[in-house]
C-alpha cells in the first residue's frame, strides 16, 4: 500500500540544536501538510503546499521554523534553533487535492 | 471555515452501533463535512465525507441533517479497534486558498468496551 513516510520516527536533541524532519508524500499527491500535535494544543496546522508551492505557513513560528519541498518526493520541516516548547509529534500528510489526507506515522521530537 | 462542536467523550459497547454527533451550525453552502479518527500513537485516518446527502462506505455512515447544521457518524458494529479520537471537520470546497486545508478540533474520545 502507498503510504506517507516520515523520518526520523523519534528524535531527542538539546536546546539550540537544529532539527530536520523529512517526509516522502504518496506519489501523485499534489498537496502536502505539516501538523504538530501536543497534549495541550491538539493537532495544529503548521504549513501546507500545493504542487510544491507553499500556500499557507501562518501556523508556523517564522523565526525558527521553515518548511520546504525541494522536489515532489520530499518535504522538509526544519527547526533552528530548537527549544523545549517544540517538543511534540510532527505529522506529515499528503492528499490528491481533496480533503482526504493520508498521514504518516509522525516524528516524535523531544528537546531537552 | 465553520467551527464544529463535539462531545468530549463517549463510551460504546462492542458490537453495538456507535453514533457520534457533530454540530456545525455555521456551515456554509460550499463546505463539506469530513470525519477522521486517530488511534493512539498513530496519525489521523480519513473515514468519510459528505456535502448534503448521506454517505456510506466500508468504515462508516454519515448522516447530515437537511439544514446541514449537524451530522452523525455511525459505526455500525463497533469493535475494540474503533477506540480512538474522532474528529469532525468542515472544509471549504472549490479551488480557493483554503482548498484541501483541514483544521482539527478537540474531537470525541470514543472508548469501545467489551
Amino acid at each position: 500500500d502507498a503510504r506517507v513516510t516520515q523520518t526520523p520516527r523519534h528524535k531527542v536533541t538539546e536546546m539550540g540544536q537544529e532539527v530536520t524532519m523529512r517526509c516522502q508524500p504518496i506519489l501523485g499527491h499534489n498537496t502536502v501538510f505539516w501538523y504538530r500535535q501536543t497534549m495541550m494544543q491538539g493537532l495544529e496546522l503548521l504549513a501546507y503546499f500545493r504542487n510544491r508551492a507553499p500556500l499557507d505557513d501562518s501556523g508556523m513560528p517564522k523565526d525558527r521554523f521553515s518548511a520546504e519541498m525541494p522536489d515532489a518526493t520530499l518535504a522538509t520541516l526544519k527547526i533552528q534553533p530548537s527549544e523545549p516548547r517544540d517538543s511534540a509529534v510532527y505529522f506529515c500528510a499528503s492528499g490528491p487535492g481533496s480533503g482526504e489526507l493520508f498521514f504518516g506515522e509522525g516524528s516524535r521530537l523531544t528537546v531537552l | 471555515d465553520a467551527k464544529t462542536t463535539q462531545p468530549p467523550s463517549m463510551d460504546c459497547a462492542e458490537g453495538r452501533a456507535a453514533n457520534l454527533p457533530c454540530n456545525h451550525s455555521t456551515i456554509s453552502g460550499n463546505e463539506y463535512v469530513y470525519w477522521y479518527r486517530q488511534i493512539h500513537s498513530q496519525g489521523p485516518q480519513y473515514i468519510i465525507h459528505g456535502l448534503k446527502n448521506n454517505e456510506t462506505n466500508e468504515m462508516a455512515s454519515l448522516i447530515i441533517t437537511e439544514d446541514r447544521k449537524s451530522s452523525t457518524l455511525i459505526l455500525p458494529h463497533a469493535t475494540l479497534r474503533d477506540t480512538a479520537v474522532y474528529y469532525c471537520i468542515v472544509r471549504v470546497a472549490g479551488k480557493t486558498d483554503s482548498w484541501g486545508k483541514l483544521q482539527f478540533g478537540a474531537g470525541t474520545q470514543v472508548v469501545v468496551t467489551p
